[in-house]
């Protein structure tokens, strides 16, 4: 019984189509991010929102957008896919009420652009 | 802006032997959290230790210990009684105490060797 997840776990598509991947949690958290996973480069962000009205850009937000349907849902979307965005991309919570400041993931979405 | 560097792409370790990886840090900032997220082949992130600034003792979870020297911005992970299953990519993380967004390294590849 996953706390976070995130669909779909894999998806290729072709340069120029509109991807969304979603991500839902059951944690009741009010933080939420999108990162990006690429060989050498580690974990970097997309974006984040802090609570249903709060949207913040990362540090490579360019070519994404993204929507926070509500506390428990946060989608992120590439309006016109290109194969350099190909890359595994993680959604995480988080709680600052926590007693270990400590981000919790999805499984990752694997996403291939040809 | 603060940055994390891990400078070891890869390491590999002996079953029952002792490993140390490494991480450093750059920010202005005084009080702040430290992490290391270990990510296994399931692609899974999960949270192996954390570490604040403002507590000198270093942090300890069961085999995992880090050596955290806050002046010269450093925050090492011991793994002692290395085990196949902690073969993984490891993360080192940075978090402003203001629960800012978390900065991650590029990650350190672990093989524990038979």
């Amino acid at each position: 019984d996953a706390d976070v997840t995130q669909t779909p776990r894999n998806r290729i598509t072709k340069t120029g189509k509109r991807i969304m991947l979603e991500c839902s949690q059951t944690k009741g958290h009010d933080r939420m991010y999108w990162y990006r996973q690429d060989p050498g480069l580690g974990l970097r962000l997309i974006y984040y929102s802090f609570d249903v009205k709060d949207i913040n850009k990362g540090e490579i937000s360019d070519g994404y957008s993204v929507s926070r349907q509500a506390q428990a849902k946060f989608s992120l979307s590439l309006e016109s896919a290109i194969p350099n965005q190909t890359a595994l991309y993680f959604c995480a919570t988080s709680d600052v009420q926590g007693a270990r400041n400590e981000q919790f993931f999805g499984p990752g979405t694997r996403l291939t652009v040809l | 802006a603060q940055t994390v560097t891990q400078s070891q792409p890869e390491m590999s370790v002996q079953e029952a032997e002792t490993v140390t990886l490494s991480c450093t840090y750059d920010t202005s900032e005084n009080n702040y959290y430290l992490f290391w997220y270990k990510q296994p082949p399931s692609r899974q992130m999960i949270l192996v230790i954390r570490q604040e600034a403002y507590k000198q003792q270093n942090a300890t979870e069961n085999r995992f210990s880090v050596n955290f020297q806050k002046a010269a911005k450093s925050f090492s992970l011991k793994i002692s009684d290395s085990q196949l299953g902690d073969t993984a990519m490891y993360f080192c993380a940075f978090m402003k105490a203001s629960y800012d967004k978390v900065i991650f390294g590029p990650g350190t590849s672990l093989s524990v060797i038979p």
